[in-house]
């Protein structure tokens, strides 16, 4: 089975400082990586994915992550945030097997900029 | 457009009335999916089809259903509501089960 573990509910960063969303999981497969941000009263918006290839990935808004299999982490980052980046945001796996089954969300993290 | 469209947006209703919330997606994608999200658990999977007819259990399928008649539609049916079932619903689509999935607006259910 898999898990996915965001460590901090609330982190607050400072307009223009470094954003940093920890993700670790656990999969008994090699997984796909997912990184989803929810906006207030808004379905969620895929920011970026891992599925083979390189382990650093680029995805919207300036946004980045890198896959660590040593550490199984996939953390997110963007070196300078803006206010528009306020919003929960998902860390998500999928086996990479073959299954049918969805996604395994972590309990999001919500990114809160003070100006 | 591409998009997933859910309907209604905001819902209010009383234990144990039938309802039903459709999902509809026009990209012809095969993989759709439900989730429910709750504060502090994220969002969990309820049920999931892989194409027209094929549906199956996800994590939390307790007093839900759902149907694939179309491959376009995948609606959730709540036979008898209950209060624990007060959630913000969210559908998914995608091309095939390990494409990107393509999250509709969400609707919002409350059961008194």
């Amino acid at each position: 089975a898999q898990s996915v573990t965001q460590l901090g509910s609330h982190v607050s960063v400072s307009e223009g400082a470094l954003v940093l969303l920890r993700c670790n999981y656990s999969s008994s497969v090699p997984p796909y990586l997912f990184w989803y941000v929810q906006y207030p009263n808004q379905g969620l918006q895929l920011l970026l994915k891992y599925t083979t290839g390189a382990t650093l990935v680029k995805g919207i808004n300036g946004f980045e992550a890198e896959f660590k299999k040593s550490e199984t982490s996939f953390h997110l980052t963007k070196p300078s945030a803006h206010m528009s980046d306020a919003a929960e945001y998902f860390c998500a796996v999928r086996d990479s097997g073959g299954g049918a089954d969805g996604l395994t969300f972590g309990k999001g993290t919500h990114l809160i900029i003070q100006p | 457009e591409a998009q997933v469209t859910q309907n209604p947006r905001y819902l209010i209703t009383v234990t144990g009335k039938k309802l039903t919330v459709t999902c509809s997606q026009n990209m012809n994608h095969e993989y759709m999916s439900w989730y429910r999200q709750d504060p502090g658990l994220g969002l969990r999977q309820i049920y999931y089809s892989m194409n027209v007819e094929v549906t199956d259990k996800g994590d939390v399928p307790e007093g839900y259903k759902v149907s694939r008649k179309e491959k376009r539609n995948f609606p959730l049916i709540l036979e008898s509501p209950s209060p624990n079932q007060t959630s913000l619903y969210f559908c998914a689509s995608s091309l095939m089960v390990s494409d990107t999935q393509y999250f509709g607006p969400g609707t919002r259910l409350t059961v008194l």
